[in-house]
């Protein structure tokens, strides 16, 4: 079976400032990666996926970029924060169904 | 584009009572249903998975089904319990392509 490692668990950053939120997967090799984000009243929203070492697909044009350095690292960034991008974000990994971190909830103050 | 939808939003049952949770998507074209249950502030656990070719999953309490042809996914819970009080989402996914969720259905069981 697999297991997603996310970190932080929370984080809070003042806007304008940078975001670094890294997702580790053990248990399986050349998983496809995304990451969501649930937002306050919202249902999850899908930002990226990325099925392989530096191939990365965008869902939803916006403030966040990602990268996948290592088959199981995938990363969420973002140069200059918005208060809009505040929400839980998830990691999820998909091997016979998906798999998904415990999360990250950020907020932008 | 695929939407899936959940009924209801909220619900609220006494323990002990059978319950269904309902799902619907708009292209029946699915590769996968999976229900998933998030406690507050948490991730998702998945619960069951149906693949395309399945009609439906079991695992203790529950019970999902899986109709392609009406677009719809149920999810049984039987003998509610305080424990199970959550939030349940639906998700499809279609060859290719990432889930696709639903808002979500917010359980509580009161005891």
């Amino acid at each position: 079976s697999q297991t997603i490692h996310q970190w932080p668990a929370t984080l809070v950053q003042p806007v304008g400032s940078p975001l670094s939120l890294e997702c580790t997967v053990e248990g399986t090799s050349n998983p496809n990666l995304y990451w969501y984000r649930q937002a306050a009243g919202r249902g999850l929203q899908l930002l990226f996926y990325s099925v392989g070492i530096g191939q990365i697909s965008s869902e939803v044009p916006q403030n966040l970029s990602a990268s996948r350095p290592q088959d199981r690292q995938f990363i969420l960034s973002s140069k200059k924060l918005l208060l809009s991008d505040s929400g839980f974000y998830l990691c999820a990994s998909r091997w016979n169904g998906y798999t998904f971190g415990s999360g990250t909830r950020l907020t932008v103050v | 584009k695929q939407e899936v939808t959940q009924i209801p939003a909220a619900l609220s049952v006494p323990e002990g009572e059978n319950l269904v949770l309902n799902c619907s998507f708009t292209d029946s074209a699915i590769y996968n249903l999976q229900w998933f249950r998030q406690d507050p502030g948490k991730g998702l656990t998945s619960l069951l998975l149906i693949q395309s070719s399945q009609r439906e999953q079991t695992s203790g309490r529950l019970n999902a089904s899986l109709d392609k042809s009406s677009g719809r996914s149920t999810l049984y819970i039987a003998a509610s319990q305080p424990g199970d009080s959550a939030t349940y989402l639906c998700a499809a996914n279609q060859a290719g392509t990432a889930l696709i969720f639903g808002k979500g259905t917010t359980l509580s069981v009161s005891s």
